[in-house]
């Protein structure tokens, strides 16, 4: 079946290093999408893996690995702003339709 | 700017009655989408469009109906079918089935009173 794996919510120190895992299962791969949603708005694209390996963005670094159905987003020296639910999702090859995870809830403290 | 207009953003809803959601997008984008979103799940695919007069059910498409008359426009109308409406509505649209981002318009609320 189709799955998307995320924790539900994380608590991270503002300054410091947090990662967001997101673990898949889906009949095909052609891409994964990682957002940010800040609470009552639309979710904002961060980054795009298709391959394997680490894409760098500034604070933000987003890997994958699709042998093992794996991503992670790494966000750096976090700042206040950055509290906002993540979402994880997996474009499937057989219709190019997104299934997304339910979104990981990031709480920065001072 | 480019990007995607919803409208309204909050909309309340007598029960039995059919409400329209607007969407529209000025950055000539092939494929359109609209989401639901409740609290603690993920976003689930209602109808999408990859093309101007063509579109396809996605997974909770009952109780809703779309059109796409014109490639910069995909209202999606929430029926008196749809026993349980009340959700945040998501538009969005990509470059064509496998463009690598997929920009999101503001967002609807809707509340069924």
């Amino acid at each position: 079946g189709q799955n998307i794996d995320q924790p539900t919510e994380m608590t991270a120190t503002e300054g410091a290093i947090v990662q967001i895992n997101c673990t898949y299962q889906t009949s095909g791969f052609n891409g994964l999408f990682w957002y940010q949603q800040h609470a009552g708005e639309a979710p904002t694209f961060l980054s795009y893996n298709v391959l394997d390996g680490l894409e760098e963005k500034g604070r933000f670094s987003s890997f994958l690995s699709r042998s093992k159905g794996y991503s992670y987003l790494l966000l750096k020296e976090l700042q206040m702003k950055d509290s906002a639910s993540y979402l994880c999702a997996v474009r499937e090859s057989s219709n190019y339709q997104l299934i997304w995870g339910a979104g990981t809830k990031l709480i920065i403290k001072p | 700017d480019g990007g995607i207009t919803q409208s309204p953003k909050y909309l309340f809803r007598k029960e039995g009655q059919n409400v329209t959601l607007s969407c529209e997008q000025n950055l000539n984008h092939d494929a359109m989408y609209w989401y639901r979103q409740d609290p603690g799940q993920g976003l689930r695919l209602i109808y999408y469009s990859q093309i101007v007069n063509d579109f396809q059910k996605g997974d909770i498409a009952e109780g809703y109906s779309v059109s796409r008359e014109k490639k910069e426009s995909f209202p999606l109308t929430v029926t008196s079918a749809q026993k349980n409406p009340t959700a945040f509505y998501l538009c969005a649209s990509s470059q064509g089935a496998t463009g690598n981002t997929i920009y999101f318009g503001e967002g609807s609320w809707l509340t069924v009173v």
